[in-house]
C-alpha cells in the first residue's frame, strides 16, 4: 500500500462546477497536510495547508481533513479553465514528508 | 522577495558525463530538499538537508548521486556517469525550520536534465 494515494485521473469537470480531489494516507500520526498545484512544465506551488480536522476555506478552495478516516480532500468551487493542472497531496508521515502521484484536473469551458 | 532559484534551467548531456545542478534556497530557510520528477510522474524524494545535521540521503537512487550544502545555504546535486534513465526534472525546495519534513515547502523552477 502506498503511503499517500491519489486517483491519478484525469478528472474532468465543466466550467463553474465543483471539482473534488481526494487523498488517503497510511500513517495515523500524520499532523500536517498540504495541497500543491502543478501546471504542466512548471514546479509545484502551495495552495493550502491544513492541520486540524474539519474544513479550511480560502477563496474558491476548501480543504477537508478527516484524521479518523485518514483522508484529506480539496474542493474547488466555480472551477475555471485556469484551474486545469495536476494537484499533489503531501502528508507529513511521522515527520517525513511524502507526496502523492497527483490528480490531473481538466476544467472544460 | 526572492524565491528558490535553480540553475541551469535546462541541461543536455551525453551518457557517461557528470553533471552538477545548483539550488539557492529562500534566505533564512534552514531545510532544503531535492526531488526528481520524471515525465507524467509524481515527486521522488532524493535528499534532505536540515541546518547542520547530517543529511537524509535515503532517497538517493544510486551511489552515482551525491549532494552537498555549503554554509547552510546553496546546495549542489551531482550525478556522476549519467545514464539515460537519469533524464528528468530535478526540483529543489526549501522550508523554514523543520521538525522533520512537514513544513510548507517552496519549490524552485527545476532543472530539466536530458541525457542522450
Amino acid at each position: 500500500q502506498k503511503e499517500v494515494e491519489q486517483n491519478s485521473g484525469p478528472l474532468s469537470v465543466p466550467e463553474g462546477a465543483i471539482a473534488s480531489l481526494n487523498c488517503t494516507y497510511s500513517d495515523r500520526v500524520s499532523q500536517s497536510f498540504f495541497w500543491y498545484r502543478q501546471y504542466s512544465g512548471k514546479s509545484p506551488e502551495l495552495i493550502m495547508s491544513i492541520y486540524s480536522n474539519g474544513d479550511k476555506e480560502d477563496g474558491r478552495f476548501t480543504a477537508q481533513l478527516n484524521k479518523a478516516s485518514q483522508y484529506v480532500s480539496l474542493l474547488i468551487r466555480d472551477s475555471q479553465p485556469s484551474d486545469s493542472a495536476t494537484y499533489l497531496c503531501a502528508v507529513n508521515l511521522g515527520g517525513d514528508m511524502r507526496f502523492g502521484a497527483g490528480t490531473r484536473l481538466t476544467v472544460k469551458p | 522577495g526572492a524565491g528558490v532559484s535553480q540553475s541551469p534551467s535546462n541541461k543536455v548531456t551525453e551518457k557517461g558525463k557528470d553533471v552538477e545542478l545548483r539550488c539557492d534556497p529562500i534566505s533564512g530557510h534552514t531545510a532544503l530538499y531535492w526531488y526528481r520528477q520524471s515525465l507524467g510522474q509524481g515527486l521522488e524524494f532524493l535528499i534532505y538537508f536540515q541546518g547542520n545535521s547530517a543529511p537524509d540521503k535515503s532517497g538517493l537512487p544510486s551511489d552515482r548521486f551525491s549532494a552537498e550544502r555549503t554554509g547552510g545555504s546553496v546546495s549542489t546535486l551531482t550525478i556522476q556517469r549519467t545514464q539515460q534513465e537519469d533524464s528528468a526534472v530535478y526540483l529543489c525546495a526549501s522550508s523554514f525550520l523543520s521538525s522533520g519534513r512537514g513544513e510548507t515547502q517552496y519549490f524552485g523552477p527545476g532543472t530539466r536534465l536530458l541525457v542522450l
